[in-house]
């Protein structure tokens, strides 16, 4: 298996309060994605990183905020959290691009998130 | 906005039964992935698909992308409880950007009764 944890597993929060999941790799992979994962809709990207200070939005990244200061570490940070973001958010990684069928994304195990 | 319709969305069958869910599109795609996750994991790919009409098979488990790469169907024969879980299918496409993009289709969560 990768090495890929998130943090934490399970969080419940109120709504307007600022959250921050975790995602770290032993891998030393290039690239490192966050996923929310919701019924009806499947997994969508919302933001990805293809290096340190590097990222770039996904399909729906409004209200996300990452950051990657290292090359193990990907931050998602919801800065003021909606109901509407009750959701399970995982983090993959790839050595190289993981959109394309030249590489493969590995996922981490997931963190349910329940704004209230 | 690309969308990948996946049916059935649930299925629960025997052991020892076939089956067989599906992938689908309007849209033509570079490749398409199939993915499998079991309750409280990650998915985890279990095979890409690349060329029109292409067949891949792993074990009990029979891929198959359509010959114009907008669809594509799982065939599992002889179920086992140990099939049982998320199957999430995924295309390869371009975006409006010129970068690849994946899409991921709704799943289908499939369970085998022993």
């Amino acid at each position: 298996d990768a090495g890929i944890t998130q943090s934490p597993r399970h969080k419940v929060t109120e709504t307007g309060t600022p959250v921050t999941l975790r995602c770290h790799q032993t891998e030393n992979h290039r690239y490192m994605y966050w996923y929310r994962q919701d019924p009806g809709h499947g997994l969508r990207l919302i933001h990805y990183s293809y290096g340190v200070k590097d990222t770039d939005k996904g399909e729906v990244s409004d209200g996300y905020s990452v950051s990657r200061s290292k090359t193990e570490d990907f931050l998602l940070t919801l800065e003021s959290a909606t109901s509407s973001q009750t959701s399970v958010y995982f983090c993959a990684i790839s050595e190289k691009s993981g959109f394309s069928h030249t590489d493969t994304q590995y996922f981490g195990p997931g963190t349910r998130l329940t704004v209230l | 906005t690309q969308l990948l319709e996946q049916s059935p969305q649930f299925l629960s069958i025997q052991e020892g039964e076939n089956l067989t869910v599906y992938c689908n599109s309007s849209s033509v795609f570079s490749s398409l992935q199939w993915y499998r996750q079991e309750p409280g994991e990650g998915p985890v790919l279990l095979v890409t698909v690349v060329t029109g009409g292409e067949v891949k098979k792993l074990k009990r488990l029979t891929f198959q992308f359509g010959d114009a790469r907008k669809d594509s169907s799982l065939h599992i024969t002889a179920a086992q409880p140990g099939d049982t879980g998320l199957y999430l299918c995924a295309g390869e496409s371009i975006s409006n950007f010129g970068n690849e993009k994946l899409t991921f289709g709704t799943g289908t969560r499939l369970t085998i009764i022993p």
